[in-house]
């Protein structure tokens, strides 16, 4: 079984629309994370949320907003998309207090606005 | 504030050799964890070895091993016996210890293993 799983894989869409992107981890931690990976490669956090506390990155646009049903879940909606909003973006979980504090991370979902 | 550099955009090795990558840190915390993550071209990313700013010993993970020099502020990744399948990008990342929440990536490093 994948620890962390994302869906979809790959989203394309068009510009304005409203998506969201799945995220489940069946691995028990209690923190789980969306990071953006930008055309350049480069990784940035954009939320943290455990059932205690939603920490937002203070440079993300309202646009973005995670949502938790549960503990296993961490879904990521994203309203009136923009180009700019084309990256990978990756879940992630950990356990809080965990002895090394490994970070693990779904597949990623590549999303394109056209 | 935290920052991560990994000086080294591209490098190429001849398989079968050992390759170092670079990162600096830069942290005002005093405990902290240093980890590298390996990104293939298929796109997960996949967690390589980690060192607490606490441990003395150097950590190893088969090949990988982390030359963690807490003095210079580096955590240079060393991959010995080199693969074909060991080219990929690698990000090197910290934090503080159990804190998520302050983690960062360092802009990666692509590695080509020649043949």
């Amino acid at each position: 079984d994948t620890a962390v799983s994302q869906t979809p894989k790959y989203l394309v869409t068009q510009m304005g629309n409203d998506k969201s992107i799945k995220c489940e981890q069946n691995l028990g931690h209690d923190t789980m994370y969306w990071y953006k990976q930008d055309s350049k490669k480069f990784l940035k956090i954009m939320f943290s949320y455990n059932n205690k506390e939603l920490i937002i990155n203070e440079t993300v646009p309202n646009r973005f907003s995670p949502k938790s049903p549960d503990k296993a879940h961490l879904n990521l909606h994203i309203n009136s998309l923009e180009l700019g909003d084309s990256a990978v973006y990756f879940c992630a979980s950990s356990q809080a207090g965990g002895l090394t504090g490994e970070l693990f991370f779904g597949e990623g979902s590549r999303l394109t606005v056209l | 504030a935290q920052k991560i550099t990994q000086t080294q955009p591209g490098m190429f090795v001849q398989e079968k050799e050992a390759v170092t990558l670079d990162c600096t840190y830069d942290t005002s915390d005093q405990s902290y964890g240093l980890f590298w993550y390996k990104q293939p071209s298929s796109g997960e990313m996949i967690f390589l070895i980690y060192q607490g700013s606490y441990d003395e010993q150097n950590a190893t993970e088969g090949r990988y091993s982390l030359n963690f020099q807490k003095a210079r502020k580096s955590a240079n990744l060393v991959i010995s016996a080199s693969q074909l399948g060991d080219s990929a990008m690698y990000f090197c990342a910290m934090g503080p210890l159990y804190n998520f929440n302050k983690f960062y990536f360092g802009s990666g490093t692509k590695l080509n293993v020649k043949p």
